[in-house]
């Protein structure tokens, strides 16, 4: 069984852009979450969806968006680029009431 | 929210010796805890977890414990291996919110 898939692994911006960074749950799973993991420090979430609605989303501006598709994979928006946005980007899927199985992340470079 | 304190940051230990890595919680309608052990370059990957109906959880030489009246619980390594070097995570989560919340980490290190 395939597990959660990032996309890209890295990914190098210039402040001021957007960055897109994609995920694929795994097959079944219709929830996907989205973590932010800066440097040494611990995981934050970001947003989560679930059938194709944002369910919650985490202390973060509004630039930091996304959304979810009928095939349950998932694309997360960063608009406006501040170099403190440079951070390793984890998705996670899950069943309803089931841990979290998390992809690879993509490493996200502000500069 | 849900407020999730871990101790400690960095732990190391002799080979073969035990860890021990605790968590506390702040909302007590938290009832399902998981701990994730993250290797360097990967994703988190979940290693145990426990829900609040039961006080222990063991899988071969990791072990978790939860106290429900003091809002903590900790994970239990016996008998480590270098490859038990890794950043551990614990979690919570409320029934309901469907999000987990994070510890803020706890670099292993099993000394040869």
């Amino acid at each position: 069984e395939a597990g959660v898939t990032q996309s890209p692994t890295h990914l190098i911006k210039t402040r001021g852009q957007q960055a897109t960074l994609r995920c694929s749950p795994i097959s079944g799973h219709t929830s996907v979450y989205w973590y932010q993991q800066a440097l040494g420090l611990g995981l934050q979430f970001l947003l989560w969806y679930d059938e194709g609605e944002e369910r919650n989303r985490g202390n973060f501006p509004p630039r930091f968006s996304g959304r979810q598709f009928p095939n349950y994979s998932s694309e997360l928006n960063v608009n406006a680029l501040e170099l403190e946005d440079s951070a390793l980007y984890l998705c996670a899927s899950s069943l309803p009431r089931y841990g979290y199985t998390f992809g690879s992340g993509t490493r996200l470079t502000v500069v | 929210g849900e407020n999730v304190e871990q101790h400690p940051s960095t732990l190391s230990v002799q080979e073969g010796d035990s860890a021990v890595i605790k968590c506390t919680y702040s909302d007590s309608a938290s009832n399902y805890f998981p701990w994730y052990k993250q290797e360097l370059g990967k994703g988190p990957q979940l290693i145990i977890d426990i829900r609040s109906n039961v006080g222990e959880k063991k899988d071969q030489r990791i072990a978790v414990t939860l106290n429900k009246t003091a809002k903590h619980f900790s994970l239990h390594i016996t008998e480590t291996q270098p490859e038990d070097s890794a950043v551990y995570f614990c979690a919570a989560e409320r029934p309901g919110a469907n999000n987990l919340f994070f510890g803020t980490g706890t670099r292993l290190t099993v000394i040869p």
